[in-house]
């Protein structure tokens, strides 16, 4: 199985600030997604994150309010950018491995104030 | 449209007991099914997956069931121990098109496992 490390593990923001979340797999992958779980809930798909062209957004959620970006085969970013108390989440990347299993990252328990 | 819903939001099992989590879904269309364990401050964690083409899959202390009749799948912990609390999610995967991938999740069990 695909091992996935998140930094950072969780922050505390102030309102209109940003974070950017790191994404870190111990090997290539193809396919990369990021979720949110807000609190209590269950995970929506925010976006998938394609290597090497723009990410593809799912329905309510747009490119200049979270930008990613895929450098590479191992490696993604997800930004929340100017955030309210609303985008308190845990935020998790996740991959697909070998026989299509996919795999999710510890998440990063953000909190805004 | 697509739609994983869970019928039990709270499952309290005695610990050696068997645990029976149930999962429907709306798209008959849907052909491959995973189960995730959530502990608390953890990410989802692979428990088990089912294809469409099977009705029945086992692994360690686990089974899934799936009823394409009635769109209903199932996951079956056997003797239920302490570390098996946690949050149980079904997801179903984007059918063979672009939307591979691209998890839906029900709205998740929180199994509690008391002595």
């Amino acid at each position: 199985s695909a091992v996935i490390s998140q930094k950072p593990s969780r922050d505390i923001c102030q309102r209109g600030t940003s974070l950017t979340i790191q994404c870190q797999v111990d090997s290539q992958v193809t396919m990369m997604f990021w979720y949110r779980q807000q609190p209590g809930q269950s995970l929506t798909l925010i976006a998938t994150a394609n290597q090497g062209s723009e990410a593809t957004y799912e329905s309510g959620f747009v490119i200049d309010k979270f930008p990613i970006s895929r450098p590479n085969l191992t490696f993604s970013t997800l930004t929340v950018s100017n955030m309210s108390p609303e985008d308190s989440s845990i935020y998790l990347c996740s991959v697909v491995g070998g026989q299509e299993t996919q795999y999710f990252g510890p998440g990063t328990r953000l909190l805004v104030l | 449209g697509e739609s994983v819903g869970l019928h039990l939001p709270t499952l309290s099992v005695q610990e050696g007991d068997n645990s029976i989590i149930n999962c429907a879904y709306s798209n008959s269309a849907s052909d491959y099914f995973i189960w995730y364990k959530q502990e608390s401050g953890k990410g989802p964690q692979f428990i088990i997956d089912i294809r469409s083409n099977m009705d029945k899959r086992q692994g360690q202390r686990v089974t899934v069931l799936l009823n394409k009749t009635v769109k209903h799948l199932s996951l079956q912990i056997a003797a239920t121990q302490p570390g098996d609390s946690a949050v149980y999610f079904c997801a179903e995967n984007g059918l063979r098109t672009d939307s591979w991938g691209k998890l839906q999740f029900g709205a998740g069990t929180q199994v509690v496992v008391t002595p």
